[in-house]
């Protein structure tokens, strides 16, 4: 595909329970970088990967969230424990070139 | 951490300029001005950048004033189909090391009317 690809594209789960959203990058792109946006509000960043190197996990707003990228390709943002509160749009984007992202569509999820 | 000012919503007729302030007063002599817009229910969209001179694409045009203090991005003949939110944003250049991340703001919300 050419763009950026997000699954599962909208998740319904129950309150404490985990959810893994999944981002296919663009090939060939070294940065990756995951979002959120709630209803209404603008993005806030979560975390940013480049390549091999650490991730910037600055963004991430308590121990219930992680990520990973393996193989410098596909990232899985997990969220442990869900709560209400975590319910979003989360977006994934990638890049190679500085600050020119290219966002995918968004997982949609909704704790009950 | 947004280091922009935007209007919140602006209003534009079919076919006409819009012309879309931000202030960003505070820059660094090193820091580029992005823009982004957000149609409906889609990701974000990534529209053009400058770091002190002027920039025109296909998309639109980005006039950054001499003293970097705010821009202006130009959709020249506005569709309905412009009609979207419309981030400008400061890339955060690390001090030393570490990482380049774009931190949106809340944007302008730009309608297009016939």
């Amino acid at each position: 595909g050419a763009g950026v690809s997000q699954s599962p594209s909208n998740k319904v789960t129950e309150k404490g329970k985990d959810v893994e959203l999944r981002c296919d990058p663009i090939s060939g792109h070294t940065a990756l970088y995951w979002y959120r946006q709630s209803l209404g509000q603008g993005l806030e960043f979560l975390i940013y990967f480049q390549g091999n190197s650490a991730p910037d996990k600055s963004g991430l707003p308590s121990d219930r969230f992680s990520a990973e990228r393996t193989g410098g390709s596909v990232s899985t943002l997990t969220i442990q424990r869900t709560q209400q509160e975590d319910s979003a749009v989360y977006l994934c984007a990638s890049t190679v070139k500085v600050g020119e992202l290219f966002f995918g569509e968004g997982s949609r999820l909704t704790v009950l | 951490d947004a280091k922009t000012t935007q209007p919140t919503s602006m209003d534009c007729a079919e076919g006409r300029a819009a012309n879309l302030p931000c202030n960003h007063s505070t820059i660094s002599g090193n820091e580029y001005v992005y823009w982004y817009r957000q149609i409906h229910s889609q990701g974000p969209q990534y529209i053009i950048h400058g770091l002190k001179n002027n920039e025109t694409n296909e998309m639109a045009s980005l006039i950054i004033t001499e003293d970097r203090k705010s821009s202006t991005l130009i959709l020249p003949h506005a569709t309905l189909r412009d009609t979207a939110v419309y981030y400008c944003i400061v890339r955060v250049t690390p001090i030393s090391g570490g990482y380049n991340k774009l931190i949106f703001g809340a944007g302008t919300r730009l309608a297009v009317h016939p």
